[in-house]
């Protein structure tokens, strides 16, 4: 069964980079899913940070708050999937979460079907 | 992006129904039938009950329903147990390959 395991540093200082990487267990990356990060501030909503994809060549779709900031990139070679965020702030304070999604009129119809458990990452000096 | 508007909060008594409103600002739900829905538990992750508007996937209750109408998307709870006492998000596909998530909304089981 497919399994998603977010991991890295749980705590960054202001105007750093924030880090992490989902690593994907139980089946392939290199599918014709996408693969998500997602942030829930605490107490808050949830918001759609970008997806990547890797079918020969890697394509990437962010949310437009947040592309100036955004990369995500793929490692084939470690069936990971990581996210990077620049410039943070305690704005940036969250549960990040990464998750697949199938993109079109078939599968899940976009909907996200497997997540994480989710990390908190914490930006604070 | 456009906002998926949702109330922040519903409640219902045991067995009753209730529905759930998503409203998008823009045309981003009333233009593709790919509104999804989750019910997420407190410190747990999400987990996904309703896929392409009213589809549910395997395993998850009869008792969870979605609609449409035009730019207003719906989730319905029927015969409400208390184990449905948690927070419910919608989300749609916004063109380009982007998503968008609702605000959420708590419903509190009476």
């Amino acid at each position: 069964q497919l399994q998603l395991q977010e991991s890295g540093p749980r705590l960054v200082k202001p105007s750093e980079t924030l880090s992490l990487t989902c690593t994907v267990s139980g089946g392939s990356i290199t599918t014709s899913y996408y693969w998500d990060w997602i942030r829930q501030p605490p107490g808050k909503g949830l918001e759609w940070i970008g997806s990547i994809s890797y079918t020969g060549n890697t394509y990437t779709y962010y949310n437009p708050s947040l592309k100036n900031r955004v990369t995500i990139s793929v490692d084939t070679s470690k069936n990971q999937f990581s996210l990077k965020l620049t410039s943070v702030t305690a704005a940036d304070t969250s549960v990040y979460y990464c998750a697949r999604h199938y993109p079109g009129y078939s599968g899940n119809y976009y909907a996200f079907d497997i997540w994480g458990l989710g990390t908190m990452v914490t930006v604070s000096s | 992006q456009s906002a998926l508007t949702q109330p922040a909060s519903v409640s219902g008594s045991p067995g009753q129904s209730i529905t759930v409103s998503c409203t998008a600002t823009s045309s981003d739900v009333g233009n593709y039938n790919l509104v999804s829905w989750y019910k997420q538990h407190p410190a747990k992750a999400p987990e996904l009950i309703i896929y392409a508007v009213s589809k549910r996937p395997s395993g998850v209750s009869d008792r969870f329903s979605g609609s449409k109408s035009g730019n207003t998307a719906s989730l319905t709870i029927s015969g409400l147990q208390a184990e449905d006492e948690a927070d419910y998000y919608c989300c749609s596909y916004a063109g380009s390959s982007t998503l968008v998530f609702g605000g959420g909304t708590r419903l509190t089981v009476l």
